[in-house]
């Protein structure tokens, strides 16, 4: 497709449950991020991926939170032992470089029970 | 001091007014500045881009950018009922080396027809 792709839109768990968010970058982008969006907030930067690499991960908020991007395109998210905290719409943009314009997918809509 | 400011409106103007907002930001080493339009429910859409002092001019949008004041401002011309959008002010840290984007809370945008 020509934009970003995020599965699922929604995803409804319990508390404890272990999730993975994924996420299909704009075909050529080699940077992808991921962002998380509260009611009234602007997106919170979570990690930050150059190819397959993580250039930065310092806004993940602690280590229940992980992601890959084991073939440099296609990213996941996983959480692990959610908390009700981490509910929130999980965001991921593309681009072609560092510093250059980010477009954002539609984001997944995650609900911790 | 937050990273990125605005002032969360809501802001109101009648149809064919122009629109002006505003956004503040504390990094003095950063480079790139973006305005996103979000309607509700739905993710950030990039509008505009702008990376050097003075006015940038795309359409009814006009970016201006004042480094020495850490100021960034979006003007809507001509305004329309379907602007109507919280719109988000972003500001890559760290002066691009990183390419992550420090957010704004957002300005509500009401045009009203």
């Amino acid at each position: 497709g020509a934009g970003v792709s995020q599965t699922p839109s929604n995803k409804v768990t319990e508390k404890g449950k272990y999730v993975e968010l994924r996420c299909d970058p704009i075909s050529g982008h080699t940077a992808l991020y991921w962002y998380r969006q509260s009611l009234g907030q602007g997106p919170e930067f979570l990690i930050y991926f150059q190819g397959t690499g993580a250039a930065d991960d310092s806004g993940l908020p602690n280590d229940r939170f992980f992601a890959v991007r084991p073939e440099g395109s296609v990213s996941t998210l996983k959480i692990q032992r959610t908390e009700r905290g981490d509910s929130a719409v999980y965001l991921c943009a593309s681009s072609r470089g560092p510093n250059q314009p980010q477009h954002f997918g539609d984001g997944t809509r995650l609900s911790i029970l | 001091q937050k990273e990125v400011e605005q002032n969360s409106g809501p802001l109101s103007v009648p149809e064919g007014a122009i629109a002006s907002l505003n956004c503040t930001y504390s990094d003095r080493g950063s480079q790139s500045f973006f305005w996103y339009r979000q309607y509700s429910g739905k993710s950030p859409e990039l509008i505009m881009s702008i990376y050097s002092n003075g006015d940038k001019e795309d359409g009814r949008f006009t970016a201006q950018l004042n480094k020495a004041s850490q100021y960034v401002s979006l003007l809507i011309r001509d305004s329309q009922p379907s602007d109507s959008a919280t719109y988000l002010c972003a500001v890559n840290k760290d002066g691009g080396s990183q390419g992550n984007l420090i957010f704004g809370k957002g300005t509500k945008l009401s045009v009203k027809p």
